[in-house]
């Protein structure tokens, strides 16, 4: 069954850059022909897209972020990553990744259980 | 940029059914699917490319997408139906949520 977990600091300082590595078990991200995605949710709120990557390293970012954005796959360990820099107390979210569909217009499943991030001095 | 419109909230008696509309410019003409999120879990897919239930999701989880509204129907809602819903699409490149609805089983 595969499972898919979040690590990463808990807390960042504004300005600087949010790191967070998604493990994946049960299933190869290399050879399994999937796009791989991160979205987030501020406390309260609702659900937004960061980005996605293919197996093969091509990257898709929401466009309201891309230029903070960076995901990189790193098929060695089975993980996937999100940068994300510059942030500010409005990127405060629990942030999940998830495994995409064999094609990127595809849904999401399953998602991790989740990793809270909070930017705050 | 697309847009995804839910209504914030919908209420429902426990074994009548449960309509959650998704509304966006063309919508129909896109897939989409619809995700379950109880308090403190992470997202659970519950309908994918329209009308297609995942397996292990109950038969009374179904969806259809026409026009510029997707629906997802709860038939014989239940208390653990309880939750919130959001639905997504993709536009071009970009993957969009809806602002999601909350579920509550009256």
């Amino acid at each position: 069954q595969l499972q898919l977990q979040e690590s990463g600091p808990g807390l960042v300082k504004p300005s600087e850059t949010l790191s967070l590595t998604c493990t994946v078990s049960g299933g190869s991200i290399s050879s399994s022909s999937y796009y791989w995605g991160w979205i987030r949710q501020p406390p309260g709120k609702g659900l937004e897209w960061i980005g996605s990557i293919y197996y093969s390293g091509s990257t898709y970012y929401n466009p309201s972020l891309k230029s903070r954005v960076t995901i990189s796959v790193g098929t060695s360990k089975n993980q996937f990553s999100l940068k994300l820099s510059s942030v500010t107390a409005a990127d405060t979210a629990v942030y999940y990744c998830a495994r995409g569909g064999i094609q990127l217009h595809n849904w999401f499943d399953p998602w991790g259980q989740g990793t809270l991030v909070t930017v705050s001095s | 940029s697309y847009e995804l419109t839910q209504p914030p909230s919908v209420s429902v008696s426990p074994g009548q059914t449960a309509s959650i509309t998704c509304s966006g410019d063309k919508l129909g003409g896109k897939y989409a699917c619809w995700y379950q999120q109880k308090p403190g879990q992470s997202p659970v897919l519950v309908i994918f490319q329209d009308n297609k239930r995942p397996s292990g999701i109950p038969e009374r989880f179904s969806g259809s997408n026409s026009g510029n509204t997707a629906t997802l129907t709860i038939s014989g809602t239940q208390a653990m139906d309880e939750a919130d819903y959001y639905c997504q699409a993709w536009d071009s490149s970009t993957a969009v949520f809806g602002g999601g609805t909350k579920l509550t089983v009256l």
